[in-house]
């Protein structure tokens, strides 16, 4: 059905505490797969880039990691800060043409 | 700035009335994306352009919506006869495509349009 799935929709955490977030797809055939970070009423803001051959993918404090076969992947976010506030957005690129389909995003708050 | 560059950046006008929005992509970029985002939704694709040709359009894009690049830079989206419905934030991107794969994905700030 080519559909990206995120968990959670959304997320509240505190400062300085980690988290993972979740993208689960049935796109195929797979080309790559996308992290973006939007932060309220801006553009989305491009954190990794991985394809089929590559499980984890770091970007300072942010680390995804990707499993083709279950085709699950997820955002890990180390010792989070205020300004990790943001909508995380999964695209996920289809097949030879490069179709990328987006993730309605995981909507994360971090608290002092 | 060599950014992703989108005007105007809001725009509120009355249901009926015809809107323009311009974006200006990364200047060597050779698609041009646009996306519809409504509260809460990941961004839905309209249509792409690789240089000036459109290639794509999604069925979201009625007749009453039309996209141009022409000369295979800037691009300009119309929308027609507003109606309350397309109030939305929309996005364009750019990017390099080269052999099926298309690079890094830059997004402007969005153009927020308002239908009263």
């Amino acid at each position: 059905k080519n559909q990206v799935e995120q968990s959670p929709q959304s997320l509240i955490i505190l400062e300085g505490k980690n988290c993972t977030l979740q993208c689960n797809y049935t796109v195929s055939p797979f080309s790559n797969l996308r992290w973006y970070k939007q932060d309220t009423g801006r553009g989305p803001v491009s954190l990794t880039i991985m394809t089929f051959s590559e499980n984890t993918k770091s970007n300072g404090r942010y680390t995804a990691t990707l499993d083709a076969d279950t085709k699950q992947s997820s955002l890990h976010i180390t010792a989070s800060q205020l300004s990790d506030s943001a909508s995380y957005i999964c695209v996920v690129s289809r097949g030879v043409f490069d179709d990328m389909r987006f993730g309605a995003g995981t909507r994360l708050t971090v608290k002092p | 700035d060599t950014g992703v560059s989108q005007n105007p950046r809001h725009k509120i006008t009355k249901r009926g009335q015809n809107v323009t929005f311009r974006c200006d992509p990364i200047s060597e970029h050779n698609r041009l994306y646009w996306y519809r985002q409504t509260l809460g939704q990941g961004p839905e694709f309209l249509t792409y352009f690789q240089n000036e040709a459109q290639l794509e359009k999604s069925r979201l894009l009625s007749d009453r919506f039309s996209a141009e690049r022409p000369k295979g830079s800037f691009s300009t989206l119309e929308i027609q006869r507003t109606e309350q419905g397309d109030s939305a934030m929309y996005l364009c991107a750019s990017s390099f495509y080269r052999d099926y794969y298309t690079g890094e994905l830059f997004f402007g700030e969005g153009s927020r349009l308002t239908v009263l």
